[in-house]
């Protein structure tokens, strides 16, 4: 069954500390992995896609990098602006476009 | 920047009422979803529509779902018969191919 798990559920960073969320993935045949920010209320905002194992993506304070196994979400120096719940999909194998989501993860940035 | 907008924000209804969530795609995309996530769980893929028919639908896209392009423009959810259990966050979603979607604001409804 394809599956998306992410880690860990919450975490805690203080303004300035670096650190990574993890996304697990087992699917048969990845058509793309997305990485998006979701505010509370709000819908799910783009931030990357990534296709293929070793591509990586910047934006401004994030970058993702993606394995066959699992995808990573680097913060460096975060802001408080940047807590959030990070949400990370899968592309289903069919052709429909579908995507499978993870639970997220919850930051909290403090300043 | 273009953008998905879905229309009411807040929708409330009585168990076995009909209701109709609306959205408007980004102007130039082809490929049309609605998810949904109810309260503290995951996003959940509801169905996929391109060229006018549904491509993929998930076990929970029952009898009682429906969707529709109505003109060029709009893109519908009508849930025939709510059910307590429909209360969630419904959102819509767009691409230009089979590749990154662009996610509305949500409507939340809520079923008394």
């Amino acid at each position: 069954e394809d599956q998306v798990t992410q880690s860990p559920e919450a975490l805690r960073l203080q303004e300035g500390e670096s650190s990574s969320l993890n996304c697990s993935y087992t699917v048969s045949g990845l058509r793309g992995l997305f990485w998006y920010r979701q505010d509370p209320g709000k819908g799910p905002e783009f931030l990357f896609t990534l296709y293929s194992a070793g591509e990586e993506k910047e934006k401004e304070r994030l970058k993702a990098t993606l394995t066959k196994k699992e995808s990573f979400l680097h913060i460096t120096a975060p802001k408080p602006e940047d807590s959030a719940t990070y949400l990370c999909a899968v592309q289903a194998p069919s052709n429909t476009g579908k995507l499978i989501f993870g639970q997220g993860t919850t930051l909290q940035v403090k300043p | 920047e273009p953008e998905v907008t879905q229309t009411p924000s807040h929708q409330v209804t009585q168990m076995g009422q009909e209701v109709i969530l609306r959205c408007v795609p980004i102007s130039n995309h082809l490929y049309f979803y609605w998810y949904r996530q109810i309260l503290g769980q995951k996003v959940e893929f509801l169905v996929s529509f391109y060229n006018n028919e549904i491509s993929e639908k998930s076990e929970i896209f029952d009898d009682q779902f429906s969707v529709e392009r109505p003109d060029g423009s709009n893109f519908t959810l009508k849930i025939r018969s709510t059910k307590l259990e429909d209360s969630a966050m419904y959102f819509c979603a767009s691409s230009s191919q089979e590749g990154t979607q662009y996610f509305g604001p949500g409507t939340r409804l809520t079923v008394l």
